[in-house]
């Protein structure tokens, strides 16, 4: 059964800094890792998303990697911003291609 | 409509009371998904419809949980018999397609927390 754990589950660091967000997952054989921000009261927003045949994503300032054979992902912000602060989620489907599988999170403070 | 509309927001219901939480998709999406979250965790898959069709239920967690979608567009989650480990945001998500690629639209969720 596929599990997908983030690592730390909390992180608070001056604004400014870069950061890395981590995620693994036990089973390599997904069809897609999407990375999501979770702000209180509000709902989810997708941040990227990367098929299982890519390798990274970038958005502005946020890049995120995929090594599908070691069962990874990392979410990099570059020059952490306090609007940043949120729970940062990363979540796995597999060959239904319908269902998430979803980590715990990483609570994220920037402080200004 | 211009987002994923979720009511009530919170909900407080006595242990053993029925409960139903309502989810209006975006206008035309035709897949739609509940997913339960407790404190702290990451959302679980609960459901999955394909316009009225329910393909997929096997995350509901007791035959006390029944979700519908009899007209393709709205969807009603209903929990029987409400007991304290029930308490969690419920979160609807929308699409307009059929796989995960294709981009979900979530709600705010309606927190419901059991007495």
């Amino acid at each position: 059964k596929q599990e997908v754990t983030q690592i730390p589950a909390a992180l608070s660091v001056p604004e400014g800094e870069n950061l890395v967000l981590n995620c693994s997952f036990t089973d390599s054989a997904i069809y897609n890792l999407q990375w999501f921000r979770q702000d209180p009261g509000k709902g989810l927003t997708s941040l990227l998303l990367i098929q299982s045949s890519q390798r990274e994503q970038t958005s502005g300032r946020l890049n995120a990697s995929l090594d599908k054979s070691s069962g990874r992902s990392t979410l990099y912000i570059a020059a952490s911003q306090p609007g940043d602060s949120a729970t940062y989620l990363c979540a796995v489907s597999e060959d239904s291609n319908y269902q998430l599988i979803w980590g715990a999170g990483t609570k994220l403070i920037i402080k200004p | 409509g211009a987002g994923v509309s979720q009511s009530p927001r919170y909900k407080v219901a006595k242990r053993g009371q029925d409960v139903a939480l309502r989810c209006d998709p975006i206008s035309g999406h035709v897949s739609l998904f509940w997913y339960q979250q407790a404190l702290g965790q990451g959302p679980e898959f609960l459901t999955y419809f394909q316009n009225e069709a329910q393909l997929d239920k096997s995350g509901l967690p007791s035959d006390r949980f029944f979700a519908e979608r009899p007209e393709g567009s709205v969807s009603t989650l209903k929990i029987q018999r409400t007991q304290q480990e029930d308490s969690a945001v419920y979160l609807c998500a929308s699409s307009s397609g059929f796989g995960t690629e294709d981009g979900y639209t979530f709600g705010s969720g309606t927190r419901l927390t059991v007495v």
